[in-house]
C-alpha cells in the first residue's frame, strides 16, 4: 500500500518539544522525509533519513525511526512560534519508478 | 543560487483559456517535479522529469501538458481546465532522479479556474 499517516493536530506551548508522529506501510521505503509547509508558500526539506538508520540530529530536530513498527517520529527540541507551520511525513518508495508520498500532515500551533 | 523559483504567483483563467506555469532552478538539479495541492491536503505528484525526460506521469488529465526546454526549466501547460483544478501547482527539483528524492520546493503557483 501506499499509505502514509498522520494526526492532524498538535498544540503546544512555546519552549516545549513538540513530537509529531509518522505510520507508513511500505517496507520498500528508502527515504523518509520531514517536510515543512508555512501558509501561502512551498514545502521546506526540514531532515531525513535513510531507511537503515535508526536516528538523525540536527539542531533542534530529532528523528526517530522504527523500521520494524514502520514508525517515524520528528521531535522539535525548544519549540518556538515561528514553527508554527503544517509538517509532513513522506516516504521514496519504489513503485513503477520511485516518487515521493505524503501523508495529510500535521499542524502544528505553538502558544505563546 | 539555492532556490527553485515559479511564475506566475497566481493566476485566474476561464475554462477556454490556454496558459503556462513556468518554474526555474540554477541548481544543476537533474530531476524536477510538478506537483497539485488542494486546499488542506498533501501535495499530489503529478510528472517527474529526469534528465530532461518525462520519467514519470501519474496519470495526469491531457489538459495538463508538461514540458522541460533544458535542465533548468519546467513548464506546465493549461489548456481548458476545470473548476476543480483549481489549486497551488507546486514545482519541486533535486540534485539526482529519484530514489534521492531530497526536494527542493518552489513558493508554488496558486490557480484559479473560473
Amino acid at each position: 500500500g501506499e499509505d502514509v499517516e498522520q494526526s492532524l493536530f498538535l498544540s503546544v506551548r512555546e519552549g516545549d518539544s513538540s513530537v509529531i508522529n509518522c505510520t507508513y506501510t511500505d517496507s520498500s521505503s528508502t527515504y523518509l522525509y520531514w517536510y515543512k509547509q508555512e501558509p501561502g508558500a512551498g514545502l521546506q526539506l526540514l531532515t531525513y533519513i535513510f531507511s537503515n538508520m535508526d536516528m538523525k540530529q540536527d539542531q533542534r530536530l530529532t528523528v526517530l525511526l522504527n523500521k520494524k513498527d514502520k514508525h517515524l517520529s520528528l521531535r522539535i527540541a525548544d519549540t518556538q512560534t515561528g514553527d508554527s507551520a503544517i509538517y509532513f511525513c513522506a516516504e521514496s518508495m519504489r513503485t513503477g519508478g520511485f516518487k515521493t508520498i505524503f501523508g495529510a500532515g500535521t499542524r502544528l500551533f505553538v502558544k505563546a | 543560487d539555492t532556490e527553485v523559483t515559479q511564475t506566475p504567483k497566481h493566476l485566474v483563467m476561464g475554462m477556454t483559456n490556454k496558459k503556462s506555469l513556468k518554474c526555474e532552478q540554477h541548481m544543476g538539479h537533474r530531476a524536477m517535479y510538478w506537483y497539485k495541492q488542494k486546499a488542506k491536503k498533501p501535495p499530489e505528484l503529478m510528472f517527474v522529469y529526469s534528465y530532461e525526460k518525462l520519467s514519470i506521469n501519474e496519470s495526469v488529465p491531457s489538459r495538463f501538458s508538461p514540458e522541460c526546454p533544458n535542465s533548468s526549466l519546467l513548464n506546465l501547460h493549461l489548456h481548458a481546465l476545470q473548476p476543480e483544478d483549481s489549486a497551488l501547482y507546486l514545482c519541486a527539483s533535486s540534485h539526482s532522479p529519484p530514489p534521492d528524492n531530497e526536494q527542493f520546493f518552489g513558493p508554488g503557483t496558486r490557480l484559479t479556474v473560473l
